[in-house]
């Protein structure tokens, strides 16, 4: 069975754009979360998705926004780039069960300049 | 802000020995997962202990929990070189409700293991 994919690998932008990073979870897999990685602030938890619907969100700006399709593929957006949002994204599918015993991708390593 | 604390923070050790890492955190779980990352690559799944065990085995891991002290250890028996990496503690804490935070783990600090040859 095929892992979890996040494409791409890396990115590097500039401040000001914005950027789509796409996560593919393990087959099925219905609920995909989302995690940015800093050497300052660890893992921290950007939202969660199930069924298309945004059942969880961490503490993040309006920036940051997410979405689920159909197939459970998922993809996030953060508009308006800052500095500070140079990051290891990583995503994570479920297959939801009691244990939340999540899988992870291998990350987008996002470099804002 | 993350939930828990882990140490030490760093740790070297000679292939052969044997490594333990605690986790503390301050909210009652559903359980505690332990995961691995190489070189800010991925997160390797470890192991999985439930709120209502107290110790588990996985190969050369070994995981205890204590609901009480709210704390965890991860023993690596036999340590090789390839274990070499960053281990983390994540915890699934029950809603107000019960049942899990829809998705969300909350991560410890992590512990960086260095194991020489």
């Amino acid at each position: 069975k095929a892992g979890v994919t996040q494409t791409p690998r890396y990115l590097i932008k500039t401040r000001g754009q914005q950027v789509t990073l796409s996560c593919s979870p393990i087959s099925g897999h219905r609920s995909v979360s989302w995690y940015q990685q800093t050497p300052g602030q660890g893992l921290q938890f950007l939202f969660e998705y199930f069924s298309e619907t945004q059942r969880n969100k961490g503490n993040f700006p309006g920036r940051f926004s997410g979405r689920q399709f159909s197939n459970s593929r998922s993809e996030m957006n953060v508009s308006t780039l800052e500095l500070g949002d140079s990051a290891l994204y990583l995503c994570a599918s479920t297959r939801q069960t009691s244990s939340n015993e999540q899988f992870f991708g291998p990350g987008t390593r996002l470099t804002v300049l | 802000s993350q939930q828990g604390e882990e140490d030490p923070q760093a740790l070297s050790i000679q292939e052969g020995e044997n490594a333990t890492m605690n986790c503390s955190y301050k909210t009652s779980i559903n359980n505690l997962q332990w995961y691995r990352q190489n070189s800010g690559r991925g997160l390797v799944h470890l192991i999985l202990i439930r709120s209502n065990e107290r110790e588990k085995h996985s190969g050369r891991l070994r995981v205890t929990l204590d609901t009480s002290k709210k704390s965890s250890s991860l023993l690596i028996t036999a340590s090789r070189a390839a274990d070499t990496a960053s281990y983390f503690c994540a915890t699934d804490r029950t809603r107000h409700a019960g049942g899990t935070s829809y998705g969300k783990l909350t991560f410890g600090q992590g512990t960086i293991l260095t194991v020489h040859p």
